[in-house]
């Protein structure tokens, strides 16, 4: 499954499909991304970044993707469990300095079993 | 545990009362945060301090007080609550190039 646009509020998968969560940032001087997820009752929790020397980063079962002509940034999740279930943000960077992200409005990824 | 814990939990009261909320961080991070999620998730900093000292202050009602006593302490203070307080309020510790850690929140809810 994947959100499409700017960003879709909800995505919907079968557990074992890939899911993809796009997101688009807007300051072109950004140059640290982030990916959080935030599971019910808690704070967001890292899950994988990327700086901009660079177009793919990849994790445990999770990759980042980083198109800074169109300012896109995309998370991968290959076979999407129930546990992955939560919302997810992404959060641009003017600088290295985590503290100062700009964070996303969110996409709730819902796994169906 | 290594975390970012803060109390309380939940924090129910009355409009025009006063509240703290408390954060603690033993990572040895030396910037500290607060943010607010509102109703609809969306994450705003508030707050920001390094070794105790105020690095960022974003568009926040003067209510809003923050006291960190040492870089492992960062408390919430809010003045006279208003029904547009209501949120989950987050704190979050870093290192310069690093991503924030984030404790489990304070969902406060003014009645």
């Amino acid at each position: 499954g994947e959100s499409v646009g700017l960003h879709l509020p909800t995505l919907s998968v079968q557990e074992g499909d890939n899911s993809i969560i796009n997101c688009a940032y807007s300051n072109s001087a950004s140059d640290y991304f982030i990916w959080y997820k935030q599971e019910s009752g808690k704070g967001p929790q890292f899950i994988i970044d990327i700086r901009s020397n660079m177009d793919k980063r990849q994790g445990q079962r999770v990759t980042v993707l980083l198109n800074k002509t169109v300012k896109h940034l995309s998370l991968q999740i290959a076979a999407t469990q129930p546990g992955d279930s939560a919302v997810y943000f992404c959060a641009e960077t003017p600088n290295t300095n985590a503290g100062k992200s700009t964070f996303g409005d969110g996409t709730t990824l819902t796994v169906k079993p | 545990d290594t975390a970012v814990s803060q109390t309380p939990k939940y924090l129910v009261t009355q409009m025009g009362n006063d509240k703290s909320i408390k954060c603690e961080q033993n990572l040895g991070h030396d910037t500290m945060y607060w943010y607010k999620q509102d109703s609809k998730k969306f994450l705003k900093i508030m707050f920001s301090y390094n070794n105790k000292e105020l690095i960022i202050n974003e568009t926040v009602p003067n209510r809003f007080s923050p006291k960190s006593p040492d870089k492992a302490h960062l408390n919430l203070h809010i003045n006279s609550l208003e029904l547009g307080d209501s949120a989950v309020y987050f704190c979050a510790s870093s290192q310069v190039g690093s991503p924030l850690h984030f404790g489990n929140g304070t969902r406060l809810t003014v009645t």
